[in-house]
């Protein structure tokens, strides 16, 4: 079965730019999540998605926003890029989601290799 | 909420010598735990994981970590270091609370291997 894969693998963006970031899911996994990895904060949630609906939201601007699909695809956008926006955004998909269903123990995140975003 | 704190962001060990990653957490509600390991370039890949069922979990490639409620921690330990082991290694929790699934991670701990 393929992993979680991520476009483009890297990317270099100018300050005030916009930038969109993709990520195809483990085949059957319906749940994605974002995370955001630099050397100063390390690894950030930023978003999970599940059946093309918000699920939880990390602590990030508004300028950081996402959408899924109906084939479970996701998609994270970036307006207004600043020079903190520099980071790894790494993917990561499950089988299942929160939203009240309960934790499964086989609920792991598997993650993508991430998408490296240079800002000028 | 819930945080994570990993001791050492710089462990060195050599070749077949015991590794030890510490791994305190902090949670009001029972936790879920993980260990991720990250090589140069890639993705985060599950070591292994804790839901609550035996204290003592094995993972892939001979790593292994206790789950000890009493002291709120979750190390991660392998008897014999490999060169091919010196990777970043970060610790993650997250809780049944509202069964949705950010993890929290640590900064984690960056393994070196001498030969």
């Amino acid at each position: 079965k393929a992993g979680v894969t991520q476009t483009p693998r890297y990317l270099i963006k100018t300050r005030g730019q916009q930038v969109t970031l993709s990520c195809s899911p483990i085949s059957g996994h319906r749940s994605v999540s974002w995370y955001q990895q630099t050397p100063g904060q390390g690894l950030q949630f930023l978003f999970e998605y599940f059946s093309e609906t918000q699920r939880n939201k990390g602590n990030f601007p508004g300028r950081f926003s996402g959408r899924q699909f109906s084939n479970s695809r996701s998609e994270m956008n970036v307006s207004t890029l600043e020079l903190g926006d520099s980071a790894l955004y790494l993917c990561a998909s499950s089988l299942t989601s929160g939203g009240g269903i309960p934790f499964s123990s086989t609920d792991t995140q598997y993650f993508g290799p991430g998408t490296r975003l240079t800002v000028l | 909420a819930q945080s994570v704190t990993q001791l050492g962001s710089h462990v060195s060990v050599s070749e077949g010598a015991l590794v030890l990653l510490r791994c305190n957490y902090s949670s009001s509600v029972p936790p879920y735990l993980f260990w991720y390991v990250q090589y140069p370039n890639q993705g985060l890949q599950l070591l292994l994981k804790y839901t609550s069922a035996a204290t003592l979990v094995k993972g892939i490639n001979g790593f292994e970590a206790e789950f000890k409620k009493s002291e709120t921690s979750f190390h991660l330990t392998k008897p014999s270091a490999q060169m091919s082991d010196a990777a970043e290694y970060f610790c993650a929790v997250t809780t049944t609370d509202t069964g949705r699934r950010a993890l929290t991670f640590g900064s984690g701990t960056r393994l070196q291997v001498q030969p």
